[in-house]
């Protein structure tokens, strides 16, 4: 079975750092989607980016960007230049390419402190 | 606005005291699903619905009925709820399963069941 794993419950930064999310998943499949969902405390939940297995080049959006690791099965989410507004549960989910049920599976979730 | 809508956004019942969660989508979205979040269990899924036609059981559907019987709504029904569904529920849409853009989520009904 598909599992991901982030192993850090909770994480602080201070405004204006740069702070990185870990990701793990496991999966016997080539082909699927990594995402990064943010969950500020309005509980809304929202996609954050977005990254294909099969593109060898790390997604970025804004101050957002990842490590994708496909190999070491790893999908790591940098922040640069950190906001009080990032503060949030942070998110990372799988998804089989060839998923006809649009499952995704997410990871226990990381809670990001920013500090000013 | 595109958005998810969600109602209610709290709610207190009792146990076996049946119940819905309304979720209504103005995107024309064919793929909708229901998700429920618990502490260190991320999100599960509980029902997806690939279309109006096609609607099928998730990771932990035990308790839940949901119906689709028009592609913007998508409600989910507890029969008799127990207060092992004491949960944070989340109803989500996507034009194409998730893949290429996502999940447009709505704002989450915060169910205690006592």
């Amino acid at each position: 079975a598909q599992t991901v794993t982030q192993s850090q419950p909770e994480m602080s930064v201070q405004e204006a750092e740069t702070v990185t999310l870990s990701c793990t998943y496991d999966t016997s499949e080539s082909n699927y989607y990594l995402f990064w969902y943010k969950q500020p405390p309005s509980r809304q939940m929202i996609l954050v980016i977005r990254q294909e297995a099969y593109k060898q080049q790390n997604a970025t959006e804004n101050r957002f960007s990842v490590n994708f690791q496909k190999a070491a099965k790893s999908f790591s989410l940098k922040i640069s230049d950190s906001q009080l507004g990032d503060t949030a549960m942070y998110f990372c989910a799988f998804m089989h390419r060839s998923s006809n049920t649009g499952k995704l599976i997410f990871g226990q979730g990381t809670t990001l402190q920013v500090k000013p | 606005e595109a958005q998810v809508t969600q109602n209610p956004r709290y709610l207190i019942t009792v146990t076996g005291k049946k119940l819905t969660v309304t979720c209504s989508q103005n995107m024309n979205h064919e793929y909708m699903s229901w998700y429920r979040q618990d502490p260190g269990l991320g999100l599960r899924q509980i029902y997806y619905s690939m279309n109006v036609e096609v609607t099928d059981k998730g990771d932990v559907p035990e308790g839940y009925k949901v119906s689709r019987k028009e592609k913007r709504n998508f409600p989910l029904i507890l029969e008799s709820p127990s207060p092992n569904q004491t949960s944070l529920y989340f109803c989500a849409s996507s034009p194409d399963g998730g893949r290429g853009y996502g999940y447009t989520f709505g704002s989450g009904t915060r169910l205690t069941v006592v």
